[in-house]
């Protein structure tokens, strides 16, 4: 257990919806990061946040939006859902915004796009 | 643009050795990780380098030249367990974390 917590674990829904992804750090820790990862493909970095503030941006699609709150927990919105859309969303946390610190990453939520 | 390059998949017998490369070509150079990732699960951290040399960690060494862009993570004694992806990231100069695709690896008995 890394201690980093998503919620839901599964997400079935139709396209076109919206729907919503939430992460909680682990207690210390003031840095987001959120990664999509399609299956059998490679970790896609999508974006970062650190204390509040966004930090980095990855290949994050313009209908995907994040952002973190002041106790520190991020959430990830998926809007206008398409079937490429379906894939397991990794929420990562760090004690700091540097990326030379190790990554602790939640047990993911598997989105599926019907 | 930036890269890094792994092999896809390897497959090596349990209790053997076995090294998965990788290569790397990003703006600037501030460390690199291999991260475990089970399949269907989370990745876990196993390792980090950022000066030229050898790290080892119990069965598990992780080897880096920052001249030739390359990297190897050595895996001794392998266990059925160790039947997983292998991902190789470099942080730029940036300090954005680059992905590589991952090495599948599989263990036969």
């Amino acid at each position: 257990d890394s201690g980093v917590t998503q919620t839901p674990k599964h997400l079935i829904t139709a396209t076109g919806q919206r729907v919503t992804l939430r992460c909680s750090p682990r207690s210390g820790d003031l840095s987001v990061y959120w990664y999509q990862q399609s299956l059998d493909q490679g970790l896609q970095f999508l974006i970062q946040y650190y204390n509040g503030e966004e930090r980095a941006k990855g290949n994050i699609l313009e209908r995907f939006s994040a952002q973190q709150f002041p106790d520190l927990h991020s959430e990830l919105n998926l809007s206008s859902l398409e079937l490429g859309d379906s894939a397991l969303y990794f929420c990562a946390s760090s004690v700091t915004g540097e990326t030379y610190n190790e990554q602790f990453f939640g047990p993911g939520t598997r989105l599926t796009v019907l | 643009g930036q890269n890094i390059d792994q092999p896809t998949e390897m497959t090596a017998t349990e209790g053997a050795i076995v090294q998965i490369n990788c290569t790397y070509q990003t703006s600037g150079f501030n460390g690199l990780f291999w991260y475990q990732q089970h399949a269907g699960e989370a990745p876990t951290f196993l390792s980090y380098n950022v000066l030229d040399g050898l790290e080892e960690k119990g069965r598990f060494s992780s080897f880096l030249s920052r001249s030739k862009g390359y990297s190897y993570l050595l895996l001794k004694e392998l266990q059925m367990k160790d039947s997983a992806s292998y991902l190789c990231a470099v942080t730029d100069s940036n300090y954005q974390l680059i992905w590589g695709a991952g090495t599948k690896l599989i263990i036969k008995p």
